[in-house]
């Protein structure tokens, strides 16, 4: 079983939709969670931290379930400018970081 | 402030041949990672540096990879012979020491194409 798994998508969205990825992990050890955003050709940037009580920042919402080991992002009211890859990570004992293949984004206007 | 800065951007070699790529980090981050990211797939860690001291090498290739990250700033990851496998972005990001919490900051990375 991978450590991190994500639906590749690709998702196709149109402007102002709301769009929600999930992201499961194998270890329940593991101990801190983000997501990052990696535009075409680009490197990734990271886009929030995923904190246990869940956040907020704009229209991007992060929420954990630790029982359930899994992670999602919510974003809302989509822009043209949320297309990208959005890959999920995670940090496991040991600091060892293990990303996900990515889901992939699309805005259509 | 300068981010992380990797060269060669782009780099073309026949298997066999040996590569080098050198990563300078965002000053003051004593953790250094390389990474492999292979089309369609997120990143894998190679290597993380703690100064100049390799603490998790475990999925470095070692029959063919090395590294080194001399008085724990600049680091290379060398290939020698490349396979045509190899073929892939390869990504050094930086933190600040290390701590689970801490954002990475990734350079460009530089594209090999084995040929």
């Amino acid at each position: 079983r991978k450590e991190v798994e994500q639906d590749p998508g690709p998702f196709n969205v149109p402007e102002g939709a709301t769009v929600a990825f999930n992201c499961t992990y194998s270890n329940s050890a593991s101990q801190s969670f983000f997501w990052y955003r990696q535009d075409c050709r680009k490197e990734p940037k990271l886009l929030m931290s995923v904190y246990s009580s869940g956040n907020e920042d704009g229209r991007f919402t992060a929420q954990l379930n630790r029982a359930s080991q899994y992670i999602s992002l919510l974003i809302r009211d989509s822009k043209l400018s949320d297309s990208a890859t959005y890959l999920c990570v995670v940090n496991r004992p040991g600091n060892q970081f293990y990303f996900g293949t990515g889901t992939s984004l699309t805005v259509i206007p | 402030e300068a981010g992380v800065v990797q060269s060669p951007r782009y780099k073309i070699i026949e298997k066999k041949q040996p590569v080098a790529f050198w990563c300078n980090p965002i000053s003051g981050h004593n953790t250094l990672y390389w990474y492999r990211q292979n089309l369609g797939q997120g990143p894998e860690l190679l290597i993380r540096y703690e100064n100049e001291e390799a603490v998790d090498d475990s999925q470095l290739p070692k029959d063919r990879f090395s590294a080194e990250r001399l008085k724990g700033v600049d680091s290379t990851l060398k290939i020698q012979p490349a396979e045509l496998g190899d073929s892939a972005v390869y990504l050094c990001a930086s933190s600040l020491s290390g701590r689970a919490q801490e954002t990475q900051y990734f350079g460009p990375g530089t594209r090999l194409l084995v040929l």
